[in-house]
C-alpha cells in the first residue's frame, strides 16, 4: 500500500535554531497536508499544498511541495518553545490520506 | 460549534471485553474516519465513511466494526478487546473526500489489560 516516509523521527533543538522535517512518497501525491499535535493533544491541520513546486509560508513556518509531487518539507525558522509537538505530513492518494510517522520536536530554552 | 466530540476520553478494559467509542460531529461533514495512534507509527486509518449508510475498511480494520446510520455519528466498536488494541483513538471528519483537511476530536486513550 501507499506509504509516506517522514524524517527525522525526533529532533531536539536549542531555542532560536531552525528545524526541518521531510516527507517522501514513492508515488505521486494528489496533495500534501501538514498537521501539528501538541503533547497530549490532537492533530491540528496547518496547511495543504496541491501544486507542483508550491511554497507557502505561515509566519516562521515554510512549507514546500516538490516538483514531482512526491516529497515535501516543513521548515521552522528560529524555533520557540511554543513550537514543541509532533509534526505530521499526510499525503493524498486518490480519496485517501496516508500519514507519516511524525517528527517530534523538542525545544530547549 | 462543538466540532468533533469523542467519548469517553479514557477507558481501561480487560481482555475480551467489548465496548463502543463514540464520535459525533456537528459540522454536517460527509466524510468521517477513525485512526489509531501508536508511538513511532503515526496515524493509521481503521475505518472510514463517505456518508450515511456507507462504510469501508482502512489500513488496520481487524478487530473493529463501524456503522454510520446518521451524518453526525460514527461509532467504533471493539468486538473482543486485545492488549494489541491499546492505543489512542482519534475520530476525524471533513466536508469532502478523505484527502481533504481533517478535523480531529480530542481522542480516546484506551488501555487493554
Amino acid at each position: 500500500g501507499q506509504q509516506v516516509m517522514q524524517i527525522p523521527q525526533y529532533q531536539h533543538v536549542q531555542e532560536g535554531e531552525d528545524f526541518t522535517t521531510y516527507c517522501n512518497s514513492s508515488t505521486t501525491l494528489s496533495n500534501i497536508q501538514w498537521y501539528k499535535q501538541r503533547p497530549g493533544g490532537h492533530p491540528v491541520f496547518l496547511i495543504q499544498l496541491v501544486k507542483s513546486g508550491e511554497v507557502k509560508k505561515q509566519k516562521r513556518l515554510t512549507f514546500q511541495f516538490g516538483e514531482a509531487k512526491k516529497n515535501s518539507s516543513l521548515h521552522i525558522t528560529a524555533t520557540q518553545t511554543t513550537d514543541v509537538g509532533t509534526y505530521f505530513c499526510a499525503g493524498g492518494y486518490g480519496n485517501k490520506l496516508v500519514f507519516g510517522a511524525g517528527t517530534i520536536l523538542r525545544v530547549k530554552s | 460549534n462543538a466540532g468533533v466530540t469523542q467519548t469517553p476520553k479514557f477507558q481501561v478494559l480487560k481482555t475480551g471485553q467489548s465496548m463502543t467509542l463514540q464520535c459525533a460531529q456537528d459540522m454536517n461533514h460527509e466524510y468521517m474516519s477513525w485512526y489509531r495512534q501508536d508511538p513511532g507509527m503515526g496515524l493509521r486509518l481503521i475505518h472510514y465513511s463517505v456518508g450515511a449508510g456507507i462504510t469501508d475498511q482502512g489500513e488496520v480494520p481487524n478487530g473493529y466494526n463501524v456503522s454510520r446510520s446518521t451524518t453526525e455519528d460514527f461509532p467504533l466498536r471493539l468486538l473482543s478487546a486485545a492488549p494489541s488494541q491499546t492505543s489512542v483513538y482519534f475520530c476525524a471528519s471533513s466536508p469532502g473526500t478523505g484527502n481533504q483537511p481533517q478535523h480531529f476530536g480530542d481522542g480516546t486513550r484506551l488501555s487493554i489489560l
